[in-house]
């Protein structure tokens, strides 16, 4: 079990669809991060919100939408998306100051874009 | 530009074997982590190493951080099939930052 939660865990939708990934964290972390992995590649970033506010966004199409309500919750707002937006989205927290504790990763969404 | 080599990218080892994954990391960070994905899964974290000379073992596997020369090694011990997954070595920095990982080495123990 991970400490870090993501829902849905597979999702297909079409190309006009708007749907929502969310990510759930208690342990107290202020920094959190959304990865978009492809097959057989590292995760890469795609947005960082550090104490609630975006911190990095590495110019990622406005297609995603990030949105933090609140320092346990991370949301991705997806529209429009395109075929090669397919995808494996992790989730991941940490806290500044726990330099011994790593990123904690969610089990990700499983994203199918038809 | 950031940038972390691992090598190799693909691994086959039979069973009882002993093998070495390498990290290079090409800045200043101040810790060098270690992750493991089975296909489909998310991240699991398998070591966190801090200081120059850091060696940390669990099970089969050791992870060592030699900061001089910019190097992570996982060592591998007397493979089981158990072991195949993929591993990411990554490095991290201070502050509220993201990973920045290497390719990763996909390995498969084989009988």
């Amino acid at each position: 079990d991970t400490e870090v939660t993501q829902t849905p865990k597979h999702l297909v939708m079409g190309m006009t669809n708007k749907k929502s990934l969310k990510c759930e964290q208690h342990m107290g972390h202020r920094a959190m991060y959304w990865y978009k992995q492809k097959a057989k590649k590292p995760p890469e970033l795609m947005f960082v919100y550090s104490y609630e506010k975006l911190s990095i966004n590495e110019s990622v199409p406005s297609r995603f939408s990030p949105e933090c309500p609140n320092s346990s919750l991370l949301n991705l707002h997806l529209h429009a998306l395109q075929p090669e937006d397919s995808a494996l989205y992790l989730c991941a927290s940490s806290q500044e100051g726990q330099r011994d504790q790593p990123q904690h990763f969610g089990d990700g969404t499983r994203l199918s874009i038809l | 530009e950031l940038k972390v080599e691992q090598n190799p990218l693909f691994l086959s080892m039979q069973e009882g074997k002993n093998y070495t994954i390498y990290c290079n990391y090409s800045t200043t960070s101040d810790r060098l982590y270690w992750y493991r994905q089975d296909p489909g899964k998310s991240l699991e974290s398998l070591f966190v190493l801090l200081s120059n000379g850091a060696v940390k073992q669990e099970g089969r596997l050791m992870a060592s951080l030699d900061t001089k020369a910019r190097l992570s090694t996982l060592h591998i011990t007397a493979a089981v099939h158990d072991l195949s997954a993929t591993y990411f070595c990554a490095e991290g920095f201070s502050g509220n930052t993201p990973l920045v990982f290497g390719k990763g080495t996909r390995l498969s123990v084989i009988a």
